[in-house]
């Protein structure tokens, strides 16, 4: 059981490049999320999906795009990055609080993107 | 005003001591509370969630006050292990009835030997 895994773990992107971070969760959750923290910001939401199928911007949405493959994956894809997107995203995955009987998030470890 | 707010420290401590740190959170309908872990270029995990009557796990002590919208973490006995940075996050519900995470900006702990 891998819980929430991330590709890649580090990526510099010249300005204008694009790229796609892939996120997995094994834990058969229904929600998951993307997210950005930067020092002194703390982790903002960019996108999530509460179930496959569904897509819905979060605080920071701005500049990104994202993908609900199937249950298991979870895409975020920058189109043209900008030095203002260098920063460490996360992916997250969430259960059904009636399953679980919790909110808790999941992290993945984490994609560290400099943008130059 | 942010949504979630915490003193972002840093807090150096000695090992043994007991530190506590505080979180304020501004909107009143917020339903639930956690606090998370963060080690140092790592991902964020769950250290306990926050019941209105007040939880404890070991060393660890949370505590949560509607009145004053604010939560409070507790640390006994503090190890080196405990240094890290803990984040304060609050749950409510959206316009659109679903339910997000909001994270304050994290409160450094370092445990001096």
């Amino acid at each position: 059981n891998a819980g929430v895994t991330q590709t890649p773990k580090f990526q510099v992107l010249k300005t204008g490049q694009s790229m796609t971070l892939q996120c997995a969760q094994d834990m058969n959750h229904n929600s998951m999320y993307w997210y950005r923290q930067d020092p002194g910001m703390g982790l903002r939401l960019i996108y999530y999906s509460a179930s496959e199928g569904t897509t819905d911007k979060g605080e920071v949405p701005n500049g990104y795009n994202v993908s609900r493959l199937n249950k298991r994956e979870f895409s975020l894809r920058l189109e043209s990055a900008a030095p203002s997107q260098t920063s460490v995203y996360f992916c997250a995955s969430r259960g059904s609080r009636a399953a679980s009987g919790s909110y808790e998030q999941y992290f993945g470890p984490g994609t560290r993107l400099t943008v130059t | 005003r942010k949504e979630v707010e915490q003193d972002p420290g840093p807090f150096n401590v000695p090992e043994g001591a007991t530190v506590a740190f505080n979180c304020t959170y501004s909107n009143s309908a917020s339903q639930s509370f956690f606090w998370y872990r963060q080690d140092c270029r790592k991902e964020p995990k769950l250290l306990m969630s926050v019941y209105s009557s007040g939880n404890e796990d070991g060393r660890f002590t949370a505590q949560l006050n509607r009145a004053s919208q604010y939560i409070s973490l507790l640390i006994r006995d503090s190890k080196l292990s405990d240094s890290a940075t803990y984040l304060c996050v609050v749950n409510w519900i959206s316009n659109f009835g679903n339910e997000k995470l909001t994270f304050g900006t994290g409160t450094r702990l370092t445990i001096i030997p």
